[in-house]
Order: structure tokens, then sequence, then C-alpha cells
């Protein structure tokens, strides 16, 4: 069964860098989402993209986030300059349409 | 605001024993409802959807739009239950809103 996968698994970089967590949705499908868990609460939608271009944005994301679909199989996340508060698990998603979403295993961000 | 609601953070049962793990939701109208779970370790996988009213692994969920509930039930549970389950509803945006999730102890 095809799954969304995500590299790296963890991430720790400093304040200030720039992150790029990386994302291979499932082949055929055509939605792609961006969504975040601090540790210990919920998780919270990020961004979500269709037809090479973002459909929503939360207030999350800020200017120091940006998507990007590089090829026909990759989804990034750029974080510009990572603050420590951006310290979090990272969950690419992908949907066929606007419907089930299905997750990959996540990114631990730790910004030191 | 849209919310979805999960008023315990955990529940502790033995096996064999029934689950409920409650969701509320706010908003009238057709709301599309979700059922995720997160194993140790593991990613958040589809449990159940409203519309599809299928059981999966025992559990089923209900939708009840007099009380704005859509709570996810098993008969007996069992050891390999354990896990975070996280209800969820898809907004008319395609943007999936989360509740806190519920961890689900399952004790021999």
């Amino acid at each position: 069964e095809p799954e969304v996968t995500q590299t790296p698994s963890h991430q720790v970089t400093q304040m200030g860098q720039e992150v790029i967590l990386r994302c291979v949705p499932i082949s055929n499908h055509l939605y792609f989402y961006w969504y975040r868990q601090i540790l210990g609460q919920k998780v919270e939608f990020l961004v979500s993209f269709y037809n090479n271009e973002i459909s929503e944005k939360s207030e999350i994301f800020d200017d120091q986030f940006s998507v990007e679909r590089p090829d026909g199989s990759n989804f990034t996340l750029k974080i510009r300059s990572t603050k420590l508060e951006d310290s979090a698990m990272y969950f690419c998603a992908s949907s066929a349409g606007p419907d089930t979403q299905y997750f990959g295993p996540g990114t631990r961000l730790t910004v030191l | 605001a849209q919310r979805v609601t999960q008023p315990e953070k955990l529940l502790s049962v033995f096996k064999g024993a029934p689950v409920e793990l409650k969701c509320n939701y706010s908003y009238s109208g057709s709301p599309e409802l979700f059922w995720y779970v997160q194993y140790s370790r593991q990613r958040l996988q589809l449990l159940l959807r409203h519309i599809s009213r299928e059981s999966i692994k025992g559990f089923t969920a209900d939708l009840n739009k007099g009380e704005t509930s859509f709570h996810l039930k098993k008969p007996f549970a069992q050891e390999e239950d354990s896990a975070m389950y996280y209800c969820a509803r898809l907004t008319n945006t395609d943007k999936l809103i989360f509740g806190t999730g519920t961890r689900l102890q399952v004790f021999p």
C-alpha cells in the first residue's frame, strides 16, 4: 500500500538557521498539506497546496514559511529563520481529492 | 470558530471492557468527521470516517447531529488498541481541525 514518506525523521538546528523538510506524497494524489504538533498540544493545520499554489494557510504560516513542489514527487516545507517555538513534529499529508488525508510519519524539528 | 473537543486526555480500561472515546464538534450543518489513530512511534492513520459507516478493528462511530457528537466505541477493548486517538473534522476549505486527542490505555 502506498504511503507518504518524510525526511529527515529528526532535524536539529540552531535558532536562525534555515531548514527544509521534505515529503513525498502518494503518487496519484493532488492535494498536499503540512500540519504541525508542538509537544503536548493538538495537531494544527499550517498550509494546503493544490495545482502548484497555496490553497489556504493558517496564521502560523507567516513569511518565514514557504512550500514548494520542485518536481513531480517532492513537496517541501522551508522555514527561513527558525525560532525556538518552531520546535515541533511536522506532518505532511496528501489526498486524492478534498477528502481523506493520508499522513506521513512526521519530522521532529528541534531548534536549539 | 470550528472546534473539535475531546474532553478526556486519558482513558484507561482493562482488556475486554467497553470503550467510548468522546468527541464533540461545533458548527451546525453536515460535518465530515474522522477518527485517526496514532500507535506508539507510528504515523497518524485513518481509523474511521463517518460517511463510510464501517467498522474498523471493531470500532464504530455514529454521528449524532442533535448532540453534535461523533463518539468512538468498541465493545471489547484489546491491549493492541492502546494508542492516541484523534477526532477531526474536515472544513469546507479541506483542512482538518483536530481535537486534542485521547490516550487510550488498555491493561491486561
